[in-house]
């Protein structure tokens, strides 16, 4: 059974850093594209962005690509997010997720919740 | 970046009934889209791809269509647990996109 479990969430205070964890089980990680994406309460889906299977490549919104930083440890069969410099507006769920080859996102994590406020 | 339009925001239907929901693209994504399905509380599902093939496990009720810009997700027969909102994403071109969402409720 595909697994995705986040953690590393939690109230952080604005411009502060925090890096969220996505523990990987149940297929071959180190097979998979793997992304993350976010959810602001009561919003839609926004795509934070994506990294390939060895990490030469990773992809991001325009918008997060100097804030937020993609990272995978395939012997440890996990995905993380740095992010940094951190404001309201980057209040959301965060969810990982594995990546088809067409860029779909066939499982997701539970997610993990965010919240930047002093 | 490729802009993705739903509608409506939200919909309410009786069991049994059947319900559309539109996804536009504003620019043709040639049958690239998928919807999710975000059950309350839970986080999204694969439910269709190609704008039309079911992923593995979902009913048969529910289907796609569409080309070009504009797409559409049908569930026939309303049943409870479809109670969610429902999500397109377009896969043709980097960044990805989500419509706003439509949260279908039970009148």
């Amino acid at each position: 059974e595909v697994k995705l479990v986040e953690s590393g969430g939690g109230l952080v205070q604005p411009g502060r850093s925090l890096k969220l964890s996505c523990a990987a089980s149940g297929f071959s990680f180190n097979d998979y594209w793997m992304g993350w994406v976010r959810q602001a309460p009561g919003k839609g889906l926004e795509w934070i962005g994506e990294i390939n299977q060895d990490s030469t490549t990773i992809n991001y919104i325009p918008s997060l690509k100097d804030k937020f930083t993609i990272s995978r440890d395939n012997a440890q069969n996990t995905l993380y997010l740095q992010m940094s410099k951190l404001g309201s507006e980057d209040t959301a769920i965060y969810y990982c997720a594995r990546v088809t080859t067409i860029a779909l996102f066939d499982y997701w994590g539970q997610g993990v919740m965010v919240t930047v406020s002093s | 970046d490729i802009q993705m339009t739903q509608s409506p925001a939200s919909l309410s239907a009786s069991l049994g009934e059947t319900v559309t929901i539109e996804c536009l693209a504003s620019e043709d994504i040639y049958s690239n889209l998928a919807w999710y399905q975000q059950k309350p509380g839970k986080s999204p599902q694969l439910l269709i791809y190609y704008a039309n093939s079911l992923n593995d496990g979902v009913p048969s009720r529910f289907s796609g269509s569409g080309s070009g810009t504009q797409y559409s997700l049908k569930i026939n027969s309303l049943q409870s647990e479809d109670v969610s909102i429902y999500f397109c994403q377009q896969n043709y071109d980097s960044p990805w996109t989500f419509g706003g969402g439509t949260k279908l409720e039970l009148k």
